[in-house]
This record gives C-alpha cells, structure tokens and sequence, in this order.
C-alpha cells in the first residue's frame, strides 16, 4: 500500500524557515518524481514545487521561486521541502504526492504551516 | 500557462448529468488532469491524459478534450460526489491547478 506521510508544519512567525518532509513507503521511490502541493484558508490548490527522480529536473511556483527548495534522498525515502522568508500567505496545509506521468495519483494527509507574528 | 474553470460553483440534483470545463492560455496536448477534493480529505485522481480513467474511479466521471479545452463530466451525480473539482495541466513547469469547481446539493 502505497503511503505519504509529511511532517515538519507549525507555527512559526514571518521571515523565519521551516523544513517540511515527507516520507514515501509501498512503491520504488526512486523511480517517480514527486510533489508539493498546498491548500491555503479559503482557497484552491496550488502547485508549489516538483523534483524528478534523480533530482536532475525541478521546478518551482513564481510565489515561491527564490524562497523555498524542494530535495529528495531516495535512499530515505523522503522528499524534503526547506521554506525560508515564510509569509503570511504561505499559510496552508502542504501535501506531497506522487507522480503517474501525467497526473498525482497518491497524496499524503497534508501538514499544516502557519505563518503568523 | 493559466488554467480557468466554468463554472466556479454549480448546484445539482442526484441524478443529474454535470459537465465541468477548464480551458488553458495556451495549448497543453492532453497533459491535463481531474481531481476530487471532499472537505478535510486529499485530493483524489479521476483522470489523467485528458481522457484515461484513474483504476477504482466509477465509470460515470469521463474527461475529453485536447488543446487548450477540456471537460470533465459525471454521468448521473451520486451523494457521495458533491465536491470540489480542480483540473491541472502537466506540459510543463510550472505545473498549475485551475480555480476550482464547487459542486453543491440543489
């Protein structure tokens, strides 16, 4: 059974950092690309972040280019995601999924940032 | 690329046939994708390349399109079906998630 679990949300003030992770069981992490996706209060989701499976292609969200890293270690299993500068609008429940080539097929539960003074 | 959706909340009866369209500043092939998201759940996959149903998703959801315009379309609404509905195009980074489509109980 395939299983994402994150970690790493709180709450945390404006300008500090945060390192999300997420730890995959139940498929060959190392043979799929994976994601950051975020739900903020009251509105729609939002692609954050992508790395492919030897961390040789990434790509970022223009709000958070500059700000935050995406990582992996296949031999861990975990894809990592380092937030520094946080803003306000960062808020949001922060999910990793998994690619299908074409679509994110398993999603974790989601761990909650929230960035507040 | 900017994905919108049409329309931004619809509200239907069990029974009814609901068609969902989400359109692409540019075109994308078919690298676009449905998703469900019920409150406090994570989203779920219902189609990918535009038209393939995810393996467990009842046959009443089926997705078309190519280009830069696409349907989603549930056959006959079921209760467990009111939800939000995003599509997502894939073609390239950045990967974007359309407004969302809120489906609601007439």
């Amino acid at each position: 059974e395939v299983q994402l679990v994150e970690s790493g949300g709180g709450l945390v003030q404006p300008g500090r950092s945060l390192r999300l992770s997420c730890v995959a069981s139940g498929f060959t992490f190392d043979n799929y690309a994976m994601y950051w996706v975020r739900l903020a209060p009251g509105k729609g989701l939002e692609w954050v972040s992508g790395i492919n499976w030897n961390s040789g292609g990434i790509g970022y969200a223009d709000s958070v280019k500059g700000r935050f890293t995406i990582s992996r270690d296949n031999a861990k299993n975990s894809l990592y995601l380092q937030m520094n500068s946080l803003r306000v609008e960062d808020t949001a429940l922060y999910y990793c999924a998994k690619d299908k080539a074409g679509a994110f097929d398993y999603w974790g539960q989601g761990t909650l940032v929230t960035v507040s003074s | 690329i900017q994905l919108t959706q049409s329309p931004s909340s619809l509200s239907a009866s069990v029974g009814d046939r609901v068609t969902i369209t989400c359109r692409a500043s540019q075109g994308i092939d078919n690298y676009l994708a449905w998703y469900q998201q019920e409150p406090g759940k994570a989203p779920k996959l219902l189609i990918y390349a535009a038209s393939s149903l995810q393996s467990g998703v009842p046959s009443r959801f089926s997705g078309s399109g190519s280009g830069t315009d696409f349907t989603l379309t549930i056959s006959s609404l079921q209760p467990e079906d009111f939800a939000t509905y995003y599509c997502q195009h894939l073609n390239s980074y950045p990967f974007a998630f359309g407004p969302g489509t809120k489906v609601d109980i007439k």
